[in-house]
């Protein structure tokens, strides 16, 4: 049985470029969240995608960052015009439904770093 | 809004018994969660308490009292390889059950 997968492991890029990280659940888990710790740091709740509602982008820190799931399973993290201070590692969990007994299952998270 | 405090770091020697504690204040609560993460890798899930008492699996158990917004977690017969770090969270209110996490304990299992 296949985890949550995201990719790539590890992207580095320039200052002012888009990234696009991707994260594919577990089969048929209905929720899916972003999370981004950097060194030292707790997990940072970035967005949440339940079933067919609409997301909870209350994590997100600024209109450079963006999410999308389609078709209920993979989806994918957008940061548009990077900053030094998006290099972090973003992590992808997904769930059976909300998560309030149900526990996270996490992918290896996507190392970014900004040059 | 969510407050959780647990230690930056703590030492013990193999073979030992420790005990990491989280703090929280929340404005509702649905449940607390430990995970487990070793350096460079995924959290993975160690045990989830909702009701007040102590879950006990294998060498870990873990223990919750509502009233006192508190939690701890217990390793029993410590070993090199539970060195990582043991992160608390806990599962939102309001509708929203996305859990917060805290900063994560830093455990180191020396000899």
């Amino acid at each position: 049985g296949a985890g949550v997968s995201q990719s790539p492991s590890n992207k580095v890029t320039e200052k002012g470029k888009d990234v696009e990280l991707r994260c594919d659940p577990i089969s048929g888990h209905t929720a899916l969240y972003w999370y981004r710790q950097s060194l030292g740091q707790g997990l940072e709740f970035l967005i949440y995608f339940q079933g067919n509602s609409a997301p909870d982008k209350s994590g997100l820190p600024s209109d450079r960052f963006s999410a999308e799931r389609t078709g209920g399973s993979v989806s994918t993290l957008t940061i548009q015009r990077t900053q030094q201070e998006d290099s972090a590692v973003y992590l992808c969990a997904s769930s059976l439904g909300d998560s309030r007994h149900q526990p996270q299952h996490f992918g290896d998270g996507t190392r970014l770093s900004i040059l | 809004g969510q407050n959780i405090d647990q230690p930056t770091e703590m030492t013990a020697t193999e073979g030992a018994i420790v005990q990491i504690n989280c703090t929280y204040q929340t404005s509702g609560f649905n449940g607390l969660f430990w995970y487990q993460q070793h350096a460079g890798e995924a959290p993975t899930f160690l045990s989830y308490n909702v009701l007040d008492g102590l879950e006990e699996k294998g060498r870990f158990s873990s223990f919750l009292s509502r009233s006192k917004g508190y939690s701890y977690l217990l390793l029993k017969e410590l070993q090199m390889k539970d060195s990582a770090s043991y992160l608390c969270a806990v599962a939102g209110s309001g509708g929203s059950y996305i859990p917060t996490f805290g900063r994560g304990t830093s455990l180191i299992v020396h000899p």
